[in-house]
C-alpha cells in the first residue's frame, strides 16, 4: 500500500511565525503534492514537485514556498504566517511523469494560525 | 480557465441508488477522477474515467461524457459508511483541478 505521512495532524502557530509541514511518502513516487482545502473551495493545488530539487507553482502560490531535497520528502514553509492561511493542508504524490497517474494523499494537517 | 462543478449537498436512504453529477470546463482534458473523503480523512481514489461510457467497480460506477464535459458517480446500495464528501478532479494540461467537493449523508 502507498503510505503518505505527514508531520502533524494539528498545528497552531502565531501571525508572522515561519511554519515548516513535512510530508513522507515511501514509494518512491516522481512526483509530489501541496494543496491546501477550504469549505466550500475545495482543493487548491499550492505547488507540485516532478523531481527532486524540481517545483512548480500552482494555482496559488502566493505566501508559500516549498522544498524537495530528497525523491521522498517535499516540504511546504509558510515565510510568515497569517490568519488566511488557516486551513487544512494535504500532501499528495503519484508515480510516472504525468498527471495520469493517481494521487495517493496523506492525511492532512490542519494548521490554525492566531 | 478551468472550472469544476457539483452539488454541495445530498440526501439518500440506506439501500438506495444516488448519482452525483459533475461538470467541467477545461483545456487539454484528459480524465476525470473521483475520490472519497471521510470527516477529517485524506481524499481516497475511488475511480478515473478517460474514454467516454460507464465504469463499473462493485458498488460504484462512473460516466463520462468528454463532449458534454459531464460526469457523474452512481453509488448502488447505499451503506452508512458511504457518509462521506466525494470530490471530482479533471486531469488537464499539467494538474488536477477539484471542485468544492458533494456532501452525501445517507439515512437509515
Amino acid at each position: 500500500d502507498v503510505k503518505v505521512t505527514q508531520s502533524s495532524r494539528y498545528l497552531v502557530k502565531r501571525t508572522g511565525e515561519k511554519v515548516f509541514l513535512e510530508c513522507v511518502q515511501d514509494m518512491d513516487h516522481e512526483n509530489m503534492f501541496w494543496y491546501r482545502q477550504d469549505p466550500g473551495l475545495g482543493l487548491r493545488l499550492i505547488y507540485f514537485s516532478y523531481d527532486v530539487k524540481m517545483k512548480e507553482k500552482g494555482d496559488i502560490p502566493e505566501g508559500y514556498s516549498v522544498s524537495r531535497e530528497k525523491k521522498e520528502r517535499f516540504s511546504l514553509i509558510l515565510e510568515s504566517a497569517s490568519t488566511n492561511q488557516t486551513s487544512m493542508y494535504l500532501c499528495a504524490s503519484s508515480r510516472g511523469a504525468g498527471l495520469q497517474e493517481t494521487q495517493y494523499f496523506g492525511p492532512g494537517t490542519r494548521l490554525l494560525v492566531l | 480557465g478551468q472550472n469544476i462543478d457539483q452539488p454541495t449537498e445530498m440526501t439518500a436512504t440506506e439501500g438506495a441508488i444516488v448519482q452525483i453529477n459533475c461538470t467541467y470546463q477545461t483545456s487539454g482534458f484528459n480524465g476525470l477522477f473521483w475520490y472519497q473523503q471521510h470527516a477529517g480523512e485524506a481524499p481516497t481514489f475511488l475511480s478515473y474515467n478517460v474514454l467516454d461510457g460507464l465504469e463499473e467497480k462493485g458498488r460504484f460506477s462512473s460516466f463520462l461524457s468528454r463532449s458534454k464535459g459531464y460526469s457523474y458517480l452512481l453509488l448502488k446500495e447505499l451503506q452508512m459508511k458511504d457518509s462521506a464528501s466525494y470530490l471530482c478532479a479533471a486531469n488537464a494540461g499539467n494538474m488536477l483541478t477539484f471542485g468544492g467537493g458533494t456532501r452525501l449523508m445517507v439515512k437509515p
